[in-house]
Formats: C-alpha cells, sequence, structure tokens
C-alpha cells in the first residue's frame, strides 16, 4: 500500500515561481526522502531529511518535516522549465532494512 | 560511476507469454530492489536482495513473478504467464547496502501486456 500521499496530485507555474508540494504519511519514520521522476525515466534522488531534523536545503530545493503532524513539504525556488516532473515522497516506515514507500506523486508543470 | 543500467526499455507481449528484465546494479552496491511502478502511481516494492539473499519479497506475487541475483551482482525478473494487470514500468534501484537510504535507479523496463 502507499504510505505516502502527496498533494497536490498537480501543480502548474511559470518559471520563476515557488513551487510547494506536500507529503503525509501514517506511521513513525527513520527518515523521509523526496524523488524526482522525468517522464519515461527512473528516479532521481533528491533529498533526505531525517526525524530529528526540521528543515534541510540543497540549492533551490527546501524540505520542512513536521513529525508531529506526519507532513513533510517540498519547496522548489525560482522554478525552471527543467524542473518539470515528477515528485514522490518515500519514508522507510521505521525500518532499518532500506526499503521504501512511495506515495503517488506531485506532477509538477513549469511553464517557460 | 556508470548508473544502473536495465534491458530492455520496453516489452510488448500477449498475455499469459512470459517476458524477462534484465538489472545490472552500479558496481559495489550490496543491496537492489525491483519496483513495479503503475501509471499514475508511486513505484512499489516487489523485492530486494543484499547481495545474493533474499531481504523481502512479501509484495512479489510468487504464482507468477520470481527473481534472482546470481553471484550477488546482476538480476533478473521474470513474469510467467503474464496478466493484463502487470502492465507498468518495472524499476532496478541499487544501495551501497542495507539501511543505505539512498538509492539509485535505473531507467525502467516499459512492459505492456495486451
Amino acid at each position: 500500500s502507499q504510505q505516502g500521499e502527496e498533494d497536490p496530485q498537480a501543480l502548474s507555474i511559470q518559471e520563476g515561481e515557488n513551487a510547494t508540494m506536500n507529503c503525509s504519511y501514517k506511521t513513525s519514520i527513520n527518515n523521509l526522502q523526496w524523488y524526482r521522476q522525468n517522464s519515461g525515466r527512473g528516479l532521481v534522488h533528491l533529498i533526505l531529511i531525517r526525524s530529528n531534523e526540521r528543515e534541510k536545503h540543497s540549492g533551490r530545493l527546501r524540505v520542512t518535516l513536521d513529525t508531529s503532524k506526519k507532513s513533510s513539504s517540498l519547496l522548489i525556488t525560482a522554478s525552471r522549465a527543467a524542473d518539470t516532473a515528477s515528485y514522490f515522497c518515500a519514508t522507510d516506515r521505521g525500518s532499518t532494512l532500506g526499503r521504501l514507500y512511495f506515495g503517488r506523486g506531485t506532477q509538477l508543470t513549469v511553464w517557460p | 560511476e556508470a548508473g544502473v543500467a536495465q534491458s530492455p526499455r520496453y516489452k510488448i507481449i500477449e498475455k499469459r507469454q512470459s517476458v524477462a528484465f534484465w538489472c545490472n546494479p552500479i558496481s559495489g552496491h550490496a543491496t537492489l530492489y525491483w519496483y513495479q511502478q503503475i501509471l499514475g502511481q508511486g513505484p512499489k516494492l516487489l523485492i530486494q536482495f543484499q547481495n545474493n539473499g533474499v531481504v523481502d519479497d512479501s509484495q512479489l506475487p510468487k504464482d507468477r513473478f520470481s527473481a534472482e541475483r546470481l553471484k550477488g551482482v546482476d538480476s533478473t525478473l521474470k513474469i510467467q504467464p503474464a496478466k493484463l494487470e502487470d502492465s507498468a514500468v518495472y524499476l532496478c534501484a541499487s544501495s551501497l547496502a542495507s539501511g543505505s537510504e539512498t538509492q539509485y535507479f535505473g531507467p525502467g523496463t516499459r512492459l505492456l501486456v495486451l
């Protein structure tokens, strides 16, 4: 079964705008990860945030985690057409074996 | 560093036929995963290997799906016989070890069952 639920399912913005995607999950976690998938391609790891962290940055990406609300958000600042892709959050459900549980994803379209 | 390789990239078969997918993980990665991604959904784990041993195959439909990782490197995933609902993208991923958080994905094999 899916673990994370991304919101919104689809997001359409203009280049230069910021894009915010949210993820909710149901169980305890060790960490939460965000991945990007371009159409017809595999997934690319973007960022990992551990359960004892509240915010993390990587370039134009900012991820927050609220374990009390079991939710995370991914912010992409100054978006570019090349950011057009599907974005997935994934959790480990507290396991240390490496298995990931993915949500359904948010389809982001950035118009030039 | 070469990424995860998968072949074929596309496959079209008729229901009840058999099909096999191949994956070559990143060199030195002990853990290998096979995921099924149905259109519009996120990937779902089918099986996880640590070297050549199975760590988790709880979501693998064992009546028709099988997978092996001989010598702890390459892996093959087989479906026999295929059903219409097996139409999906099959993704292979690898990581340094179980518990290593970052997984590296291959481009996937897109399967269409007619």
